[in-house]
C-alpha cells in the first residue's frame, strides 16, 4: 500500500520556535508538494521540489522554507513561527510531474501557533 | 493558470447518482482535467483524471464537455461514504506549474 506520511497529526508550538514539519513517501517519487489548507480558501501551494535538493516556490512560500536532502524525505520549516501559521498542512508526492498523475496525499498535520 | 469554478456545496440522497460540475473556460489543450475527494479528517485523494475523451473508473465516471470548458463528475450511486469536499482542477502535461486546490465543492449525502 502506498503511503505518504506526515511525522505528527497535531502539534502545539509557541510564537517564534523554530518549526519542522516532516514528510515521508516510499513511492520513489521525484515530486514532493506542500500545502496548507485554511477554511474559504482551499488548498494553497507553499512550496515544491522535483528533485533531491531542487525547490520551487508555490503561491504562498513567505515565512517557509523547505529541505530535500533525500528523495523520500521533504520538509517543511518555519523559520520562526507566527499565529497567522496556525492552519492544516498537506504534503503530497507523484511520479510524474506536477500534478499529471495520481497525487497521493499524507493525513496531514494540524499546526497550532499559541 | 487556467482557473476552475465549481459550486460550494451540493446535496444528493442516498444511493441516487450525483452530478458534480466544473467550469473551466479558460482551459488549453494541453491541461488535463483532475478531480480529488477529501473526506473529512483526511487529506485529498485522487479519483479521475481525463484530457477529451470521457473516462471511467471503479470510483466514479468523468464527462468532459465537447469544447472543454466544462466537465462533470458522476457518482453513480451516491453513498454516505461519498460525503466530501470534491476538488476540480487543472494540470499541464510535463510542466511544473503550480497547482493550486481552490475551495471546491462539499457534498452532503441525505440518508
Amino acid at each position: 500500500d502506498v503511503k505518504v506520511t506526515q511525522s505528527s497529526r497535531y502539534l502545539v508550538k509557541r510564537t517564534g520556535e523554530k518549526v519542522f514539519l516532516e514528510c515521508v513517501q516510499d513511492m520513489d517519487h521525484e515530486n514532493m508538494f506542500w500545502y496548507r489548507q485554511d477554511p474559504g480558501l482551499g488548498l494553497r501551494l507553499i512550496y515544491f521540489s522535483y528533485d533531491v535538493k531542487m525547490k520551487e516556490k508555490g503561491d504562498i512560500p513567505e515565512g517557509y522554507s523547505v529541505s530535500r536532502e533525500k528523495k523520500e524525505r521533504f520538509s517543511l520549516i518555519l523559520e520562526s513561527a507566527s499565529t497567522n501559521q496556525t492552519s492544516m498542512y498537506l504534503c503530497a508526492s507523484t511520479v510524474a510531474p506536477g500534478l499529471n498523475t495520481e497525487a497521493f496525499f499524507g493525513q496531514g498535520t494540524r499546526l497550532t501557533v499559541v | 493558470d487556467a482557473k476552475t469554478t465549481q459550486p460550494n456545496s451540493m446535496e444528493s440522497n442516498e444511493e441516487e447518482p450525483v452530478h458534480l460540475p466544473c467550469n473551466h473556460s479558460t482551459i488549453s489543450g494541453t491541461d488535463y482535467i483532475h478531480w480529488y475527494r477529501q473526506l473529512p479528517s483526511q487529506g485529498p485523494e485522487y479519483v479521475i483524471h481525463g484530457l477529451t475523451s470521457n473516462v471511467n473508473n471503479r470510483m466514479a465516471s468523468l464527462a468532459i464537455a465537447e469544447d472543454r470548458k466544462s466537465s462533470t463528475l458522476i457518482l453513480h450511486r451516491a453513498t454516505l461514504r461519498d460525503a466530501a469536499v470534491y476538488y476540480c482542477i487543472l494540470s499541464v502535461s510535463g510542466g511544473y506549474q503550480k497547482v493550486t486546490f481552490g475551495i471546491g465543492t462539499k457534498l452532503q449525502v441525505i440518508p
